[in-house]
């Protein structure tokens, strides 16, 4: 059983389009952080959120962590063919557990079309 | 400023074999971190080391995988009587401290044939 599930896991669509993409558990974390990965390298962190109902912005893209700190959204606005990549949700502190000791999902892999 | 990085970026190996896979966290990073990310995954976590010391090693799958950090900077991470399913891309990241962002390397393609 995958601790946190993503969806959808694969997504293409035209630049201009929003789309949004969907973390879930049924595990309660301390913070859950998006990553966004690109061929040949290592995960890059694109936001943090700590707080439940919490908000953050960066640019075309809206992150939402849920009320009860089990799920997370983000949500990006014309995409463009440099969004293209694998988003990946990452929670910290399952069930009161260690912050370091991130548990992943299975990513949804992004491809905007020109 | 560098970031972090890991050699050798591919390593191809037979079954059976030792591997040693290095990284170079970033420097004045205390805490240092391996994952595994196999094929359509998320990374797994494997170890996470605070200084010199393997603070929790809860996620190596088995006594095959060992890690050691002798200086409390670079690590090297060693898969001994390698199998194919350790075929996968490991990870490496570091960071400030456990409560701080963890930046990653680019990772180490295994492949055992």
């Amino acid at each position: 059983t995958q601790l946190l599930e993503q969806s959808p896991q694969f997504l293409s669509i035209q630049e201009g389009e929003n789309l949004t993409v969907y973390c879930n558990s049924s595990s309660v974390f301390s913070s859950l952080q998006w990553y966004r990965q690109e061929p040949g390298e290592g995960p890059v962190l694109l936001v943090t959120v700590v707080t439940g109902g919490e908000v953050k912005k960066l640019k075309r893209l809206t992150f939402q962590f849920g009320d009860a700190r089990k799920d997370s959204s983000l949500h990006i606005t014309a995409a463009q063919p440099g969004d293209t990549g694998l988003y990946l949700c990452a929670g910290g502190g399952r069930s009161g557990g260690s912050n370091y000791k991130l548990t992943f999902g299975k990513g949804t892999l992004l491809t905007v079309n020109p | 400023g560098a970031g972090v990085s890991q050699t050798p970026s591919n390593k191809v190996t037979e079954k059976g074999k030792y591997v040693e896979l290095r990284c170079d966290p970033i420097s004045g990073h205390t805490a240092l971190y391996w994952y595994r990310q196999s094929l359509g995954q998320g990374p797994e976590f494997l170890i996470y080391f605070q200084g010199t010391g393997a603070a929790d090693d809860s996620g190596l799958p088995n006594d095959r995988f060992f890690a050691v950090r002798p200086e409390g900077s670079v690590s090297t991470l060693k898969i001994q009587r390698t199998e194919r399913g350790d075929s996968a891309v490991y990870l490496c990241a570091s960071s400030s401290s456990p409560e701080d962002t963890q930046y990653f390397g680019p990772g180490t393609r295994l492949t055992v044939l």
